[in-house]
């Protein structure tokens, strides 16, 4: 079955300096995507950047990197010279394609606070 | 574009009325889902549809109903509220569910409280 777990459930990070959000999955489907999510205090949900299992480069979207370790199974959100507004919850959520329902599951989420 | 309208935003229900939350894409996508967010529960899948006339159950089905009649529409009935089914309710849409790197669109949230 698939899970993904995030064990941090809360992160302060001091202003202009990079925080890792932790998330670990499991699924046997061979091919799956990875997601990162960010929900403000307003509430939406904002894609923030996207991991395929077949991917053979880290994914990046300006200062968001993922650190994806296939072999462990983790896919680390790296987010560089954080920013006030970087203060939200951060989802992780895995999608498999290959013959499953193809649902989007996520993590319970990481509640990261920036300091200035 | 649209993308994903939900309605209503808010919603104040008492334990025991019915109630549908309307959630609407124009995008064609095939793919359609709703889900909860409860603190420290992350989101968690409620109903899905792979298509017009195709639903299913996902995680938390208990105390809701879904129908797909069109490709753009996909309500969520609740059918006696509890306060149990206070929460935030997102719907969510993607063009395919088994292709790679898709992007899923998510409406703005309704946010339930039942009383």
């Amino acid at each position: 079955a698939q899970k993904i777990t995030q064990t941090q459930p809360g992160m302060f990070v001091q202003e202009k300096e990079a925080v890792t959000l932790d998330c670990t999955y499991d699924t046997s489907d061979p091919s799956y995507g990875l997601f990162w999510y960010k929900q403000p205090s307003s509430g939406e949900m904002i894609f923030l950047i996207y991991q395929g299992s077949y991917d053979q480069q880290n994914a990046t979207e300006g200062r968001y990197s993922l650190n994806f370790q296939k072999a462990r199974k983790s896919a680390n959100l790296v987010i560089s010279a954080s920013q006030l507004g970087d203060s939200a919850m951060y989802f992780c959520a895995m999608r498999d394609y290959g013959g499953s329902q193809g649902n989007l599951i996520f993590g319970k989420g990481t509640k990261l606070s920036v300091k200035p | 574009n649209a993308g994903v309208t939900q309605t209503p935003k808010f919603q104040v229900l008492k334990t025991g009325q019915s109630m549908t939350l309307q959630c609407a894409q124009d995008m064609n996508h095939e793919y359609m889902s709703w889900y909860r967010q409860d603190p420290g529960m992350g989101l968690r899948l409620i109903h899905y549809s792979v298509g017009a006339g195709i639903t299913d159950q996902g995680e938390v089905p208990n105390g809701y109903n879904v129908s797909r009649s069109t490709t753009e529409d996909f309500p969520l009935r609740l059918l006696s509220a509890a306060p149990s089914q206070t929460s935030v309710y997102f719907c969510a849409s993607s063009f395919d569910r088994g292709v790679p790197g898709n992007t899923i669109y998510f409406g703005e949230g309704s946010w339930l409280t039942v009383v």
